[in-house]
């Protein structure tokens, strides 16, 4: 069966800070990747999605940036943190697009920036 | 943008039939319907999905307007475990992108 992991889990880190949140997928290959955030209270906003390696789509200009360095391994990154960066983020995956195949989700991470 | 319109909260007795009501008035013929659920700091959860039929599983069943601008996701016999943030969102095939909105906060009361 196909399982997805992300950490850590919850993270405290300082403004200016950079970042770094992994998300691994087992059980499927060539799988679509997916980061969300969440803000307190709000509901999920679309970040990057990645249909291969190498191959990221940006859906909101923003301080973070996604990397696929490899089949089922996605990460999402920031040079230096900002306030507003706080909240839960989401990894997911899914497969064949042409299907009315669904969306899985990871168990998020928490970001706190102080 | 999301394609979906949802009340914001809605509360249902335990044991009850919970009807969480979803328009998507401007869906197109090749969008699927997808409801999943979020409880407070979890990843959303799958639950159902639907194109022009009426759907039932183990969780719920989806109910889908002949003109399919609507529809209703249904638990059948809601627990306080149901407690949680209720999304409706459609996608088209062929597409990656699944949109979600702000959702229904359904709070079940014993």
């Amino acid at each position: 069966s196909q399982t997805i992991h992300q950490w850590p889990a919850t993270l405290v880190q300082p403004v200016g800070s950079p970042l770094s949140l992994e998300c691994t997928v087992e059980g499927t290959s060539n799988p679509n990747l997916y980061w969300y955030r969440q803000a307190a209270g709000r509901g999920l906003q679309l970040l990057f999605y990645s249909v291969g390696i190498g191959q990221i789509s940006s859906e909101v200009p923003q301080n973070l940036s996604a990397s696929r360095p490899q089949d089922r391994q996605f990460i999402l990154s920031s040079k230096k943190l900002l306030l507003s960066d706080s909240g839960f983020y989401l990894c997911a995956w899914s497969t064949d697009i042409r299907l009315g195949n669904t969306i899985y989700f990871g168990e998020g991470s928490w970001l706190t920036v102080v | 943008d999301a394609k979906t319109t949802q009340p914001p909260s809605m509360d249902c007795a335990e044991g009850r039939a919970a009807n969480l009501p979803c328009n998507h008035s401007t869906i197109s013929g090749n969008e699927y319907v997808y409801w999943y659920r979020q409880i407070h700091s979890q990843g959303p959860q799958y639950i159902i999905h639907g194109l022009k039929n009426n759907e039932t599983n183990e969780m719920a069943s989806l109910i889908i307007t002949e003109d399919r601008k609507s529809s209703t996701l249904i638990l059948p016999h809601a627990t306080l475990r149901d407690t949680a943030v209720y999304y409706c969102i459609v996608r088209a095939s062929g597409t990656y992108k699944y949109i979600f909105g702000t959702g229904t906060r359904l709070k079940v009361l014993a």
